[in-house]
């Protein structure tokens, strides 16, 4: 079982909002990691759009849109990223990674968003 | 603003090292952690290693037995070995640089250079 599983796809209207989630492997505790996000658009490299632990303790990256946003559920084991207002350039891939056992980032497969 | 910009043989053959150099520009190289990730064609990211300049590293279990990392303060760069390569290794090599000096997560990337391993 993969540490983190994301999802292959989703599929959004423009002006919807959009929950991307990224469930850990039993075992794990959500409330005990960051979960960063990174959008990935075709060609180009991973850009980072947030990480979020916890309503205290998160940070968006550079020039980030406020309407991408970070949470957690508990009860699923997840940490889920927010696109509100989904616009045609939010359409790329998203990963989320974990700093794990103190000693190597893992990533999730990655969920494709289309927006449609 | 930092620039990162990856470098390698592009072409490889299988049971050969490839070398990889990430060379940084507008910043100094002090001060930071410096990390490898890698995408094969069409599929999701590995995290490889990251190194800080003091020179501490960790890395990716599954490849910790073929994989070097390395800073050169002096050259401003970093560098990464990856011996006895397989098909598998076949990807878009990512260099990145932590946000500041107080975490290690990748926040700045280069474009990649990609590297592809075939006889």
């Amino acid at each position: 079982q993969a540490l983190l599983t994301q999802p292959a796809s989703l599929s959004a209207s423009p002006g919807a909002s959009a929950s991307l989630t990224c469930t850990l492997r039993s075992g794990m505790n959500v409330g005990t990691y960051r979960i960063y996000w990174y959008q990935q658009k075709p060609g180009s490299p991973p850009q980072f759009l947030l990480r979020y632990k916890s309503d205290s303790d998160n940070q968006r990256g550079s020039g980030v849109p406020g309407r991408f946003s970070g949470s957690k559920d508990a009860s699923a084991n997840a940490g889920i990223l927010v696109i509100s207002g989904l616009q045609p350039e939010d359409e790329a891939d998203y990963y989320c990674m974990v700093w794990h056992n103190s000693s190597l980032y893992v990533f999730g497969s990655g969920t494709k968003v289309t927006v449609l | 603003q930092v620039r990162l910009q990856e470098s390698g043989p592009g072409l490889v053959k299988p049971s050969e090292t490839v070398t990889l150099t990430c060379t940084v520009s507008g910043d100094s190289i002090a001060n930071y952690y410096w990390t490898w990730i890698r995408q094969p064609p069409g599929k999701g990211l590995e995290w490889i290693a990251l190194v800080h300049h003091g020179g501490s590293t960790n890395c990716n279990p599954s490849l910790k037995s073929r994989v070097t990392i390395s800073v050169d303060p002096s050259k401003n760069h970093f560098s990464l070995k990856l011996a006895s390569v397989t098909p598998a290794d076949t990807a878009v090599y990512f260099c990145a640089r932590s946000r500041s000096s107080t975490v290690t997560f990748p926040f700045s990337w280069g474009p990649g250079t990609l590297i592809t391993v075939a006889s």
